[in-house]
């Protein structure tokens, strides 16, 4: 399968404990980005790479998020000290820099902090 | 800014009558925008995408919108709903001067009832 992939699916983990996520992208996908999405809403955007270069960051991720993309290939996304609010289903995408960016997603990791 | 409105929460229609999803855009430039579809448990798929090319724009599944500037409208159609279209779908604008981040609508919830 030449898909996004991320891991894990499911992480169930308790209040102040880090946890973090796996994407990887499509082989040939320079650019990667992560998105949360809560119960009922759109996705929202929270950082992207061009290669292993992050080159924008949302107010929505606060200090407590770290992303790495350390090769340009896969990424890794951590978040330290988890609060109940971070409870949500955390998208990864790639897309190939052109002329217009189509954006292929991932199945999701979904974190439920207890 | 750029932002999109889906003008409906939740759709309900018939097995074999027309679907039509509403979304509004707000842009500072000439847009790219999408429809996504995420069915329960699966990732984000691209059912289509306008790029400046032609306004109407067909998709995957028999799908088709068509961009409108003077009413800055973006509405999803299909001819015959199938069971198989219930799920939710996003209307999603590209913020293509800042690094092809999506930005998402808040969903509409498509039933079909046979």
């Amino acid at each position: 399968d030449t898909g996004v992939s991320q891991n894990p699916r499911h992480k169930i983990t308790k209040r102040g404990q880090n946890v973090t996520f796996r994407c990887d992208p499509i082989s040939e996908h320079n650019r990667l980005y992560w998105y949360r999405q809560t119960l009922g809403q759109g996705p929202e955007f929270l950082t992207y790479f061009q290669n292993e270069a992050q080159l924008e960051k949302s107010r929505l991720l606060s200090d407590r998020f770290s992303a790495e993309r350390p090769k340009g290939s896969f990424s890794t996304l951590e978040i330290q000290r988890t609060e109940q609010g971070d409870s949500a289903m955390y998208l990864c995408a790639s897309s190939f820099r052109g002329l217009v960016d189509e954006q292929f997603f991932g199945p999701g990791t979904r974190l439920t902090v207890l | 800014a750029q932002s999109v409105t889906q003008l409906d929460s939740h759709v309900s229609v018939s097995e074999g009558t027309p679907v039509l999803l509403r979304c509004n855009y707000s842009s500072s430039y000439s847009p790219s925008l999408f429809w996504y579809v995420q069915h329960p448990n699966k990732g984000l798929q691209l059912l289509l995408k306008y790029t400046s090319a032609a306004t109407l724009v067909k998709g995957i599944n028999g799908f088709e919108a068509e961009f409108k500037k003077s009413e800055t409208s973006f509405h999803l159609t299909k001819p015959s709903a199938h069971m198989s279209d219930a799920a939710e779908y996003f209307c999603v604008v590209s913020v293509g001067n800042q690094g092809g981040k999506l930005i998402f609508g808040q969903g509409t919830e498509l039933s079909v009832k046979p």
